[in-house]
């Protein structure tokens, strides 16, 4: 069974940083391209950034571009995603998702992080 | 950037009801559009993808089609378990969602 769990979200000041984890089970990691997602309290979807099986290939939305870095541990099939600088408008769930086939759109889903970011 | 405009943002129907979302692309994406399911507190699930291809093990009641840069989500035959919010994501540069559709008991 395929399994994404996402760890590190909290309560966080803005300009501070924060560090997200996402474990995977149940499939072969590295035959995968991954990414973020996130929803704001009351908003829609956002992508928010994907790296591809071998970390080759690493995109971001505009808005977090420069400012959050994704990464990924193969041997530990793990998914990372490094937030600095941030700001009140990145609170939001934030969810780990299986891309298909490298094609930008996604299987399967974790439950999803909590991130605030509050004064 | 590709923006997705949902409509309507909001829907009300019963049990038993065909309902009709649509989602237009501000340029032309192909066929790399896709629908999700999300109902509050769980994980998004994907329904459609490539525009009209049912995802396994998604109930046939579900189908997608695209005309032009005009894409449709029809759910025929309303039950209980489709009340929820429906997102469609085009995927052809990068990845946009549109902002929603909220489905509500009548």
């Amino acid at each position: 069974e395929v399994q994404l769990v996402e760890s590190g979200g909290g309560l966080v000041q803005p300009g501070t940083s924060l560090r997200l984890s996402c474990a995977a089970s149940g499939f072969t990691f590295d035959d995968y391209a991954m990414h973020w997602v996130r929803q704001a309290p009351g908003r829609g979807l956002e992508w928010v950034s994907g790296i591809n099986w071998n970390s080759g290939d690493i995109t971001y939305a505009a808005s977090v571009k420069g400012r959050f870095t994704i990464s990924r541990d193969n041997a530990r099939n793990s998914l990372f995603l490094q937030m600095n600088s941030l700001k009140l408008e990145d609170t939001a769930f934030y969810y780990c998702v299986r891309d298909i086939g490298a094609s930008y759109y996604f299987d399967f889903w974790g439950p999803g992080t909590l991130v605030t970011v509050s004064s | 950037d590709i923006q997705l405009t949902q409509s309507p943002a909001s829907l009300s129907a019963s049990v038993g009801d065909r309902v009709t979302i649509t989602c237009r692309a501000s340029q032309n994406v192909y066929n790399y559009l896709h629908w999700y399911q999300h109902k509050p507190g769980k994980a998004p699930k994907l329904l459609i993808y490539a525009a009209s291809s049912l995802r396994s093990g998604v109930p046939s009641r579900f189908t997608g089609s695209r005309s032009g840069m005009d894409f449709t989500l029809t759910i025929s035959g309303l039950q209980p378990e489709d009340f929820a919010n429906y997102y469609c994501q085009q995927s052809y540069s990068l990845s946009t969602f549109g902002q929603g559709t909220r489905l509500e008991i009548k």
